[in-house]
């Protein structure tokens, strides 16, 4: 398996405008988790999935970001509109029970 | 919900030496301990973790403790080599696979 996969590893955009990060988890896992990381807050969770259907949403910081499972194989997280603030590392992780496994990160940059 | 606190935040030792890495948790039915090591650039990846009915695991040169009374566990890394030189995350969770909250890292320095 490649492993968790996540597009783009970076995106530029201007404030104001849509973004949307997607992830493709690992075959068979069943747990998908979107991770937030800052120099200033470090690694937070926004959101998990279980079997597709969302189970905390608690750290989604505000309207601005969205977060949909459509099936066991796709997962995207959408802000919009993008703040200078929303900069950082976005993390897709997958799990099955046991070992969260990480993706590579989107680094998102808003100017 | 579950609060990771987590010291230092840097550490720089002399290769050859010891590294210890601690975490307090809030939530006492967390039961699933892990600990991450992110390089630069890279993603975290799982190096070891500890679960409630166990007070100590190693495995080679790291090993974790966990005190499930005092809501702490450590991370201890012996003959540390410049490699690993990383930032390092402990987490908890109420069981393994559910959401895992990270205390803000500790970045390890080796120097040669």
């Amino acid at each position: 398996d490649a492993g968790v996969i996540q597009s783009p590893r970076h995106e530029v955009t201007e404030m104001g405008q849509e973004v949307t990060l997607r992830c493709k988890p690992i075959s068979g896992h069943d747990y998908l988790f979107w991770y937030r990381q800052t120099m200033m807050r470090g690694l937070e969770l926004l959101i998990y999935f279980n079997n597709n259907v969302p189970i905390d949403d608690s750290g989604m910081p505000e309207d601005r970001f969205s977060a949909k499972m459509p099936n066991a194989s796709f997962s995207t997280l959408k802000i919009q509109p993008s703040e200078p603030r929303d900069s950082a590392v976005y993390f897709c992780a997958s799990s099955r029970g046991i070992e969260a496994f990480f993706g590579q990160g989107t680094r998102l940059t808003v100017v | 919900g579950e609060n990771v606190e987590q010291h230092p935040s840097t550490l720089s030792v002399q290769e050859g030496d010891s590294a210890v890495i601690k975490c307090t948790y809030s939530d006492s039915a967390s039961n699933y301990f892990p600990w991450y090591k992110q390089e630069l650039g890279k993603r975290p990846q799982l190096i070891i973790d500890i679960r409630s009915n166990v007070g100590e695991k190693k495995d080679q040169r790291i090993a974790v403790t966990l005190n499930k009374t005092a809501k702490h566990f450590s991370l201890h890394i012996t003959e540390t080599q410049p490699e690993d030189s990383a930032v390092y995350f402990c987490a908890a969770s109420r069981r393994s696979g559910y959401a895992l909250n990270f205390g803000k890292g500790t970045s390890l320095l080796v120097t040669p």
